[in-house]
C-alpha cells in the first residue's frame, strides 16, 4: 500500500529555517517523480517544488532561491528546506507522488498526483 | 504561465442531481488535465486524469470530459460524500515543469 507521511511542520519566525520530511512506504521515491504542494489556510492549492527520478529539481517562482527539494534514497524520503520563510509560506504543505501513463503515441505522461500525504501545518509568525 | 479557472466558485445541487464542474484553461492544455475533490480537513484525492479517465476506485458516477481549454467534471448522481471541494489542474508545461491548479468549486447540499 502505498502512504506518505510529512513531519517537520510548526511555528517558526520570519527568517527563520525549517525543513519539512515526506517519508514514503509502498514504493520508492527515487524512481518517481515527487513534489511539495502547500495550501494556505482557506485558500486553493498551489504547487512548490517538484523533483524527478533524474534529480532534476524545479520550483514556483514564489519560492525560488529559497527553497530547496532533495531525497534520500537510503531512508525513501522526500524533504524540503525552506530558508527565509515569510508570513506568506504559512500553509499545509502536502508531499505527492506523480502518477503516470501512456498516450496514444506511446509518450509516456505524468504530472497529476496520484497519492498524497497528510499534509504538515507550517505557521510563519512573530 | 497557464492560468485555470474554475466555474462556478460555489454550486448547490440536491442530493440524487446531476453537478457539472466547469475547468477553462488559458491556452491549450491539450488532455493533460486532473480532477481532485478535496474533503476539510483531508488531502485532496486524485478522481480523474487525462481529462477523462478515472483514477483507481472512483465510483462510475464521475466522469470527466473535454480537451484543450474547456473541460467539465460530472457527477451523475450526488451522494452525501461528494460535498466538497474539487479541483482542476494542467499538467501540460513541459518543461520546466509548472503545475497549475484553478481556484477551486465548493459543492454545497442544497
Amino acid at each position: 500500500e502505498v502512504q506518505l507521511v510529512e513531519s517537520g511542520g510548526g511555528l517558526i519566525q520570519p527568517g527563520g529555517s525549517l525543513r519539512l520530511s515526506c517519508a514514503a512506504s509502498g514504493f520508492t521515491v527515487s524512481s518517481n517523480y515527487m513534489s511539495w504542494v502547500r495550501q494556505a489556510p482557506g485558500k486553493g492549492l498551489e504547487w512548490v517544488s517538484v523533483i524527478y527520478s533524474g534529480g532534476s529539481t524545479y520550483y514556483a517562482d514564489s519560492v525560488k532561491g529559497r527553497f530547496t527539494i532533495s531525497r534520500d534514497n537510503s531512508k525513501n524520503t522526500l524533504y524540503l528546506q525552506m530558508n527565509s520563510l515569510r508570513a506568506e509560506d504559512t500553509a499545509v504543505y502536502y508531499c505527492a507522488r506523480e502518477g503516470n501513463y501512456y498516450d496514444s503515441s506511446g509518450q509516456i505522461i505524468r504530472g497529476y498526483f496520484d497519492y498524497w500525504g497528510q499534509g504538515t501545518l507550517v505557521t510563519v509568525s512573530s | 504561465e497557464i492560468v485555470m479557472t474554475q466555474s462556478p466558485a460555489t454550486l448547490s445541487v440536491s442530493p440524487g442531481e446531476r453537478a457539472t464542474l466547469s475547468c477553462r484553461a488559458s491556452q491549450s492544455v491539450s488532455s493533460n488535465l486532473a480532477w481532485y475533490q478535496q474533503k476539510p480537513g483531508q488531502a485532496p484525492r486524485l478522481l480523474i486524469y487525462g481529462a477523462s479517465t478515472r483514477a483507481t476506485g472512483i465510483p462510475a458516477r464521475f466522469s470527466g470530459s473535454g480537451s484543450g481549454t474547456e473541460f467539465t467534471l460530472t457527477i451523475s448522481s450526488l451522494q452525501s460524500e461528494d460535498f466538497a471541494v474539487y479541483y482542476c489542474q494542467q499538467y501540460n508545461n513541459w518543461p520546466p515543469k509548472v503545475y497549475t491548479f484553478g481556484q477551486g468549486t465548493k459543492l454545497e447540499i442544497k
